[in-house]
């Protein structure tokens, strides 16, 4: 199993670019999610979803948008990117939402690496 | 107050010594932790769940939960230049993960 993967790597942008990042599961989670680190930071939650076609908002949705259509996949887009989303953007996903048993452990992708110039 | 809050550091502890970090939280109902590794530039790895209160061991890891006083801990006995690294708590809360912000451990040579 690759796990989580994401794609791209590393990106620069230009201010008021868009670009869609790319995350795939192959563990059959239902819940994923999307956080942004920033140098230093901790994690903060930008959306989640806990199944296809089903998303909600985490902690800091704004700029950003996202789709579930299947499973697998849960792309997140980066409308007129500004300089303020620059930062490492990771995906995760779950086999289940909070649980209390362990079963909501979030497996983390490695991450795209985005500037905004 | 944060929901989840740890003490960035930098924890600096000489190699073979014991490393304990800690964390504590504010919401009452929250039954279970995780802590995850994070090596710079890398994503975040889980180490250790944590459910009940008390202590559960693995290898050289402890993770130690009082319910009581809404504090969870991580202990690393032997502590191995490898282990140098941010320390991620988290805890469920409505289908996500609430994480702390991370404390840096610099285990010295």
């Amino acid at each position: 199993n690759a796990g989580v993967t994401q794609t791209p790597k590393f990106r620069i942008l230009k201010i008021g670019q868009s670009m869609t990042l790319q995350c795939t599961q192959d563990m059959n989670h239902n819940y994923m999610y999307w956080y942004r680190q920033d140098p230093g930071m901790g994690l903060k939650l930008i959306y989640y979803s806990v199944g296809a076609g089903i998303t909600d908002k985490g902690e800091v949705p704004n700029g950003y948008n996202v789709s579930r259509s299947t499973t697998e996949d849960f792309p997140l887009r980066l409308e007129l990117a500004a300089p303020s989303q620059t930062s490492v953007y990771f995906c995760a996903s779950s086999p289940r939402g909070t649980s209390g048993t362990g079963t909501d452990t979030q497996y983390f992708g490695p991450g795209t690496r985005l500037t905004v110039l | 107050q944060k929901e989840v809050e740890q003490n960035s550091g930098p924890l600096s502890v000489p190699e073979g010594a014991i490393a304990s970090l800690n964390c504590t939280y504010s919401d009452r109902g929250s039954q279970s932790f995780f802590w995850y590794r994070q090596y710079s530039g890398k994503s975040p790895e889980l180490i250790m769940f944590i459910y009940s209160n008390g202590d559960k061991e693995d290898g050289r890891f402890t993770a130690q939960l009082n319910k009581a006083s809404q504090y969870v801990s991580l202990l690393i006995r032997d502590s191995q230049p490898s282990d140098s690294a941010t320390y991620l708590c988290a805890g469920p809360r409505a289908n996500k993960l609430i994480f702390g912000t991370g404390t840096l451990l610099a285990v010295q040579p």
